[in-house]
């Protein structure tokens, strides 16, 4: 079974970067059939897709975040990360990494972490 | 920006069925995904490519596509199914985009 798991500071302060990681267990990160996503949900708000990376390193961004967030791929690690440079209280959400197959939908979702930005 | 259109809330009565619909300029090109919200949990897929249904997903989840609508069909809803709907689809460029999300009252 694929898990996700995410894993960062709760607290950023503003004007700073936010970084996450996400580990993927109970399969490779490797798999050419995946892209690995990272969608935030702001408190009580809908979903927005920040973007999704290739095992290649392929990269797509959300154009309304494309110029302030960064996504890395670690494939000796199975793990991917979200960096998201020059944080505003608009920031502040919870941050989920999921899989996505191509055509299938994000079918696995970690559990999401609070990241709120504050002084 | 492209926007995906959802109705805010519905309410439905145990057994009944419940439709949510998701409208958008592209859908008639885009794959839809149906994603099922409960309160503090993860999203969790219910219907990709428009009418497909993951496993594990039960049969009363359904999905079909008409011109630039999708539907998700809950049929014999129950008390479970109380949840937050999100669909998903790509605008022309292959951004994804979110709906902004259903409520579904069990009466």
């Amino acid at each position: 079974q694929v898990q996700l798991q995410e894993s960062g500071p709760g607290l950023v302060k503003p004007s700073q970067t936010l970084s996450l990681t996400c580990t993927v267990s109970g399969g490779s990160i490797s798999s050419g059939d995946y892209y690995w996503s990272w969608i935030r949900q702001h408190p009580g708000k809908g979903l927005e897709w920040i973007g999704y990376i290739y095992y290649s390193g392929s990269t797509y961004y959300n154009p309304s975040l494309k110029s302030r967030a960064t996504i890395s791929i670690d494939t000796s690690r199975n793990q991917f990360s979200l960096k998201l440079s020059s944080v505003t209280a608009a920031d502040t959400a919870v941050y989920y990494c999921a899989r996505d197959r191509e055509g299938g939908g994000e079918d696995y979702w970690g559990q999401g972490t609070l990241v709120t930005v504050s002084s | 920006s492209y926007e995906l259109t959802q109705p805010p809330s519905v309410s439905v009565s145990p057994g009944q069925t419940a439709r949510i619909t998701c409208s958008g300029d592209a859908l008639p090109k885009q794959y839809a995904y149906w994603y099922q919200q409960k309160p503090g949990q993860a999203p969790v897929l219910v219907i990709y490519k428009d009418s497909e249904r993951p496993s594990g997903i039960p049969e009363r989840f359904s999905g079909s596509s008409s011109g630039t609508t999708v539907t998700l069909t809950i049929s014999g809803v129950q008390a479970e199914d109380e949840a937050d709907y999100y669909c998903q689809s790509a605008d022309s460029s292959g951004t994804y985009v979110f709906g902004s999300g259903t409520k579904v009252t069990v009466l």
